[in-house]
Formats: structure tokens, C-alpha cells, sequence
């Protein structure tokens, strides 16, 4: 069993829809949760950057954690074009030095 | 531009040859991490390092690879005796210092290596 699990998607949706991404996770060790936007062909760039269990807002985007399920998920509000990318969940564990990632999904926002 | 640099963006090599691929860390930060990404697998960490040391290399093959983050100059992720299984894009991010170890990593777009 992987320890982060990720739809790859594809997932297409018309401008100005929400979207919702998520992952799933087994090790109860991990305590911060991030997402990444990756267009193509371009390095992971840092989105969202939360610590434990909760909600956090940035514009058009939402993070939630919800621990006692080890779920996460990432909302965006009135998709634009420019959301269309890969986006990565990413975990680690208090004091470890090392990510792991989701594969990824392949979200494609059509005009 | 202050964002994690890396290069070459492509490099290609033979089987047997070596590769050298470079990391420039962000302004300010003092922390390296290297990752490899397989088509269609995840992100997976292979080392860590501070300036002069390697912190964590619990993700770095035992054989042909190597990392360095010395005193001046970038980080080098070093593969000797290249076979086509490491084609993949390599990852470098980079952190600031700081006492909780659990900083924000910010990841450079990668070194895309090909092996004829």
C-alpha cells in the first residue's frame, strides 16, 4: 500500500466551476500537508502549507485536513484556465526531513 | 530571479557515462533536498543536505550515486555508470534554516535526464 494515495485524474471541469482534489494517507505519523501546482514541464510550486488538522484559506483556494480519516483535500473556487496543472499532495512527519507525495491529478479547466 | 536553479534543464548521456546535476538554493536558504520523478510515480526523496554535510540520504540508491552541498559553489547530485532505468527528472528544493525541521520546501523545474 502506497503511503499517499492520489486519483490521477484526468479531471476536466468548465471555467468558473469548483474544483476538489484529494488524498488519502496511512501513516498516522504525518503532521504537515501541503499541495503543489506543477504545470508542464516546470518544478512543483508551493500552494497551500498546513500543520495538522483544519481549514485554511488562500483566495481562491482552500486546504482541509481532516486527520482522524487521514484525508485531505484542496478546493478552488471559480476555476480559471490557468488552473489547469498537475497537482501534487505532499506529507511529512514532525522533524523528518523528507516529502511524500501523491502522483499527482491532471486537472484541465476548460474556457 | 531568486527561485531554486538548477541545471542543465536536459541532459542527455550514454549508458557508462557519468551525470552531474546542479542546484542552486534559493537566496537565504541553507537546506537541499533532491528528489526523483519516474512517468506517472510521485515525487521521491533521495537526499538531504546542509552546507558541508549530508543530513539524510535514507532515498539514495546504495550504488552509483552520490550528493554534495560544499562550503561555496551549488549542490551536485553525481550518477556514475548511467543505465536507461535512471531516465527520469530530478528534483532539487531548497529550505530556510530554522529550528523545526518541517520548513516549506521550494522546488527548482528539475533536470529532465535521458539515457540512450
Amino acid at each position: 500500500q502506497k503511503e499517499v494515495e492520489q486519483d490521477p485524474g484526468p479531471l476536466s471541469v468548465p471555467e468558473g466551476a469548483i474544483v476538489s482534489l484529494n488524498c488519502t494517507y496511512s501513516n498516522s505519523a504525518f503532521q504537515y500537508f501541503m499541495w503543489y501546482r506543477q504545470y508542464s514541464r516546470k518544478g512543483p510550486e508551493l500552494l497551500m502549507y498546513t500543520y495538522s488538522s483544519g481549514n485554511k484559506e488562500d483566495g481562491r483556494f482552500t486546504a482541509q485536513v481532516d486527520k482522524s480519516s487521514k484525508y485531505i483535500s484542496l478546493f478552488i473556487r471559480d476555476s480559471q484556465p490557468s488552473d489547469s496543472a498537475t497537482y501534487l499532495c505532499a506529507m511529512s512527519a514532525v522533524g523528518a526531513n523528507n516529502l511524500f507525495f501523491g502522483t499527482g491529478t491532471r486537472l484541465t479547466v476548460i474556457p | 530571479n531568486a527561485g531554486v536553479m538548477q541545471n542543465p534543464r536536459h541532459l542527455v548521456r550514454r549508458r557508462g557515462q557519468e551525470a552531474r546535476l546542479r542546484c542552486s538554493p534559493m537566496k537565504g536558504h541553507s537546506h537541499v533536498y533532491w528528489y526523483r520523478q519516474l512517468p506517472e510515480e510521485g515525487l521521491k526523496f533521495m537526499v538531504y543536505l546542509q552546507k558541508e554535510n549530508i543530513i539524510d540520504e535514507s532515498g539514495m540508491p546504495k550504488e552509483r550515486f552520490s550528493a554534495e552541498f560544499p562550503k561555496e559553489g551549488p549542490s551536485i547530485l553525481r550518477i556514475q555508470q548511467v543505465v536507461r532505468g535512471d531516465s527520469a527528472a530530478y528534483f532539487c528544493a531548497s529550505s530556510p534554516p530554522g529550528q523545526n525541521s518541517n520548513q516549506p520546501q521550494h522546488f527548482g523545474d528539475g533536470t529532465r535526464l535521458s539515457i540512450l
